[in-house]
């Protein structure tokens, strides 16, 4: 089993461009989530999503960001019109059903120009 | 709303001196409280969960509710060691964790 993947690992974008990061859960999950990473801060919760199914979005700003996570292919998190601000690590992690632990994927770094 | 407090941005210590990392959580209900480690140019992996009550790497913590802690230690620190490690809190029938900001744990010869 590969692990929860991520990709890109780095990715540079300058300010109103869009981001797109992807990732795909270890094999045998179906439960995805999604924290952000500010420099010098902890992870932050943004989404919790199955598959086709967003459950908690309770820490996704309200504008510019989305997630997915289709039948098919990985879990998407799409930042529109990218900020400064925006630069950070976004991690993924997956389990198998709710309760289990989380295994995360090694994260994107976002560098908003 | 739940919070993790890690009050040490950086803890040095001595190859086979203990080490006590801190954690304290806010939270009213039950909590699950997990640690995790992020070695150098790794990912994130978690290290222990107070449920399973087990001893990992030689590292234990213990669930204190009185004092909202689950403070993470080892009696002798080795090199390999080193690490950022953060203590996470999950909330009863919830998904999310909630990290304190992370201890880098500096393990000197």
């Amino acid at each position: 089993n590969a692990g929860v993947m991520q990709n890109p690992r780095h990715l540079v974008r300058r300010r109103g461009q869009e981001a797109r990061l992807r990732c795909s859960p270890m094999k045998g999950h179906s439960h995805v989530y999604w924290y952000r990473q500010l420099p010098e801060e902890g992870l932050k919760f943004m989404v919790y999503l199955q598959k086709e199914n967003i459950i908690d979005e309770s820490g996704m700003p309200k504008e510019r960001f989305s997630a997915e996570f289709p039948k098919e292919g990985p879990s998407i998190l799409r930042i529109q019109q990218v900020v400064r601000g925006d630069s950070a690590a976004y991690f993924c992690a997956s389990n198998r059903e709710q309760a289990d632990t989380q295994y995360f994927g090694p994260g994107t770094r976002l560098t908003v120009l | 709303a739940q919070r993790v407090t890690q009050p040490e941005k950086l803890l040095s210590v001595f190859k086979g001196a203990p080490v006590e990392l801190k954690c304290n959580y806010s939270y009213s209900g039950s909590p699950e409280l997990f640690w995790y480690v992020q070695y150098s140019r790794q990912r994130l992996q978690l290290l222990l969960r107070h449920i399973s009550r087990e001893s990992i790497k030689g590292f234990t913590a213990d669930l204190n509710k009185g004092e909202t802690s689950f403070h993470l230690k080892k009696p002798f620190a080795q090199e390999e060691d080193s690490a950022m490690y953060y203590c996470a809190l999950r909330t009863g029938g919830g998904n999310k964790l909630t990290f304190g900001t992370g201890t880098q744990l500096k393990v000197e010869l």
